[in-house]
Formats: structure tokens, sequence, C-alpha cells
């Protein structure tokens, strides 16, 4: 089964000081992984994926986030934080090779709230 | 939001009514997915579609139903049968690959009391 950890509820970070949301998977074989966000009582909004190739991934608003298949880690990073990045992040994770692969199913973490701090 | 409507954006019932919440999308997509968001819990699968007229149970199936009778259009039930109604429901829709990211609504928070 896929599944999805990030460890910190909540995160702080001063303006201009640069972030990391930390995300954790766990599935049986090469997993596809995405990070969205979300602003208070809004959908989701994607913001970048890993599905193969380069572990650095670049995205929107100047995040990236970095694959390590020994860590099963996908960390979401910004070198200067932004008031405006203030929200809800989510790590998911789908197993291509998974029970759920067909219907394209994903997992979601619980969610990581990020304050950045003016 | 993507090309994904959901309406009513607030929704307020009484215990003991089915409720019927909308999604819709034009994004051609064959799959869509109902997701709920507690606090604290992220997002939970309720149900999903990869094609018209047919649909799957998610995580949380319980005291929900949904019906897939146009492409674009999956709506959600919450029935009086669902113990805990009260949250904030997100629909979802993707293409038919599984490198594709999935396109969310804004959300109906319904609150049930």
């Amino acid at each position: 089964a896929q599944s999805v950890a990030q460890p910190e509820d909540q995160v702080n970070v001063a303006e201009g000081n640069p972030l990391t949301v930390k995300c954790t998977y766990s599935v049986s074989g090469n997993p596809y992984l995405f990070w969205y966000v979300q602003y208070p009582n809004r959908g989701l909004q994607f913001l970048l994926k890993y599905i193969t190739g380069d572990n650095l991934v670049k995205g929107s608003y100047g995040f990236e986030a970095e694959f390590n298949k020994s860590q099963t880690s996908f960390h979401l990073k910004k070198p200067s934080a932004l008031v405006s990045d203030s929200a809800l992040y989510f790590c998911a994770v789908r197993d291509p090779a998974g029970p759920g692969a067909g219907s394209y199913q994903l997992t979601f973490g619980k969610g990581t709230k990020l304050s950045v701090i003016p | 939001d993507g090309g994904i409507t959901q309406s009513p954006k607030y929704l307020f019932r009484k215990e003991g009514q089915n409720v019927t919440l909308s999604c819709e999308q034009n994004l051609n997509h064959d799959a869509m997915y109902w997701y709920r968001q507690d606090p604290g819990q992220g997002l939970r699968l309720i149900y999903y579609s990869q094609i018209v007229n047919d649909f799957q149970k998610g995580d949380i199936a319980e005291g929900y139903s949904v019906s897939r009778e146009k492409k674009e259009s999956f709506p959600l039930t919450v029935t009086s049968a669902q113990k805990n109604p009260t949250a904030f429901y997100l629909c979802a829709s993707t293409e038919g690959q599984g490198w594709r990211e999935q396109y969310f609504g804004p959300g109906t928070r319904l609150t049930v009391t």
C-alpha cells in the first residue's frame, strides 16, 4: 500500500529565509510524487511533481523539490520565503505499480501549515 | 481552479436530510474523485469514477452515494446515514494517465446541525 507522511504539522519561517516542508513516502515500486498548496477555504493548487529523471524538480511560484530515493523523501523547498507563501501544503504519492494504479488514485499526507513571518 | 466548478460554496442542512453537492468539469477528463477534508486529517477519498456509468468506493464511502451519468458531472449525495457529515468536500479530476496531476475544484463547505 502507498502512504505518505508529513512529519511537521506547522513550519514557521521568517520572510526572506529559505523554507523546507518535509515529506516521506512508502510505495512498493517507483513513486509518482506531487506537491499541492491550499489557501483558506479554497481547493488545492498543483505546485510540482516528480515522475522520473532529474531528482530536482522545479515548479510554480519559485518552489522546487528534491527526490531522494534512498531516504524515500520528497521535500519542498524555496530559497526565499514570501508572506504570501503562507498556506497549507500537501504532499501526495501514487504508486504506478500498486493496486490503485489503474484508478490514478493519490494518497495525501495530512498537510503542513506554513507561516511566513514578516 | 482548473476548470472544475463546485456548488454551492457553503451549504447548511439539518440533521437527517440528504444533500447533494455538485461537481462539473470542462477539462474532458475521464477520471473524477470526491475527497473529504477535516482539520489535521488531510484528504480522504470518498468515491471515484474512471468512466461514465462506473464508480468505485474509496476509503470512507459509508453514508455517501454518487452517480456518473455524464462525463462532465460527478455529484455527491451526503445521506442521513453519514454520522459526521460536517466537513469541507473537494472534487477533483484527471486525465487517464498515471503521471498526470489531479485538478481540484474550489470546494463546498457543508455544515449539518
